[in-house]
């Protein structure tokens, strides 16, 4: 059974940092894309990043609204994925969800992690 | 900037037909850009039905329909049920490794 598990999530102060890690298990860590996805309170779902796959090096894309303050990161022995957040803003505070994705678009969803960022 | 645009809500009738296009402020969405669909309801995370342009995700109905109409993308819900009351996002590749979602449309069944 394919399950992505996030943690870390919680409250920081505006400016502060952040790792969110995101658990995988139930299919081959390496050969899948595994991105993160947000969602402000209320509002709509906001791609925030990916790690590509092994056979494309683990390349990383970033959304522009997190570039340069977020970083994804594997560690493909603990099948898991990290977002290091930095620099953080109010407007960061949202569920913060890890996903599968596939087969172009074919997504798997985790259940998502809290981050509030507010002083 | 590119925005990928949505209605932001939609009314039907049960038993009735609905068309939700997901479109681009500047330009067409084609099968290149990889148009796929998600449903969320309140409290829940996003589950896919469409991806690929018109690809269903397992397990869901074929009364779920995705398709490229004119300059857009579109998903169809035919015989509209209670339960279809949901968020719809809709999500293009926009390449060079980026993804990006629509506002979403919220669907009321009444």
């Amino acid at each position: 059974e394919v399950q992505l598990v996030e943690s870390g999530g919680g409250l920081v102060q505006p400016g502060g940092s952040l790792r969110l890690s995101c658990a995988a298990s139930g299919f081959i860590f390496s050969d899948y894309f595994i991105e993160w996805v947000r969602q402000a309170p209320g509002k709509g779902l906001e791609w925030v990043g990916r790690s590509r796959t092994k056979d494309a090096s683990y390349i990383t894309d970033y959304a522009a609204s997190v570039r340069g303050r977020y970083t994804i990161s594997r560690d493909y022995l603990q099948n898991s994925l990290y977002l290091q957040m930095n620099s953080l803003k109010t407007e960061d505070t949202a569920v913060y969800y890890c996903v599968r994705e596939s087969e172009g678009g074919k997504r798997f969803w985790g259940q998502g992690s809290l981050v509030t960022v507010s002083s | 900037q590119t925005v990928v645009t949505q209605e932001p809500s939609f009314s039907v009738s049960p038993g009735g037909t609905v068309t939700l296009t997901c479109g681009l402020n500047s330009g067409s969405v084609s099968t290149t850009y990889y148009p796929s669909w998600y449903r969320q309801t309140p409290g829940q995370a996003p589950s896919t039905l469409i991806y690929n342009t018109e690809t269903r995700s397992s397990g869901v109905p074929d009364r779920f329909s995705g398709s490229i109409l004119g300059n857009k993308a579109a998903l169809t819900i035919a015989g509209a049920q209670a339960d279809d009351e949901s968020d719809y996002y809709c999500m293009v590749y926009m390449g060079n490794g980026l993804w990006v979602f629509g506002g979403g449309t919220k669907v009321t069944v009444l």
